[in-house]
């Protein structure tokens, strides 16, 4: 069946550092990948997404790659702050659908 | 800005005990969602639904039951509540008429069963 495999599970970057976040997808149909972040509880929220007609996208210091042909997208952050200590989740979906196939999760913390 | 909310943050049941979770948006969405989060296991689908009265079995329904009376409610019914259903769940809410169906998170309801 459909599936999403993110890695790793947990990540530890000093402050300022860079972190990458990796997922790859089964669904060969799939065309639209976001990115939640949930921060020590709260609700997961969207932070940046990615369609299959693109393969980069920026917004400030975040930033998600899309290879197609390999059918894995990463997650990119840049400058890390304490503040993006959180767990972070991909997805993947198909345009029609209602359906997100989630990843399993990678909680970044980030150190002082 | 869209609001789903779940009707408590933290309860505690007993086995054998019927548990209710109530999930409410007020954005007018289609769709609703229900998931469980456990630690290494990610966001897991229970079920979801696309319209009132409408639902679909998502990846692990075994042990559950949902209800969509109105557009804007979305219930979770666990029928004997067992140790194993120990778990954090979220509701979600999309709509199609946003870009490739948004989903919207409420803040989770944290269910011990003893």
């Amino acid at each position: 069946g459909e599936n999403v495999e993110q890695h790793p599970s947990t990540l530890s970057v000093q402050e300022g550092d860079s972190a990458v976040i990796k997922c790859t997808y089964s669904d060969s149909a799939s065309n639209y990948f976001p990115w939640y972040k949930q921060e020590l509880g709260k609700r997961p929220q969207l932070i940046i997404d990615i369609r299959s007609n693109v393969g980069e996208k920026k917004d400030q210091r975040i930033a998600v790659t899309l290879n197609k042909t390999a059918k894995h997208f990463s997650l990119h952050i840049t400058e890390t702050q304490p503040e993006d200590s959180a767990v972070y989740f991909c997805a993947g979906t198909t345009s029609g659908t209602y359906k997100y196939i989630f990843g399993t999760g990678t909680r970044l913390k980030v150190l002082a | 800005d869209v609001k789903v909310t779940q009707s408590s943050r933290y309860l505690v049941k007993r086995t054998g005990e019927k548990v209710f979770l109530e999930c409410v948006q007020d954005m007018d969405h289609e769709n609703m969602f229900w998931y469980r989060q456990d630690p290494g296991l990610g966001l897991r689908l229970i079920y979801f639904s696309y319209d009132v009265k409408m639902k679909e079995k998502g990846d692990i329904p075994e042990g559950y039951s949902v209800s969509r009376e109105k557009k804007e409610r979305f219930s979770l019914i666990l029928e004997s509540a067992s140790t194993n259903q120990t778990s954090m769940y979220l509701c979600a809410s999309s709509t199609p008429r946003l870009p490739w169906n948004e989903q919207f998170f409420g803040p989770g309801t944290r269910l011990t069963v003893l």
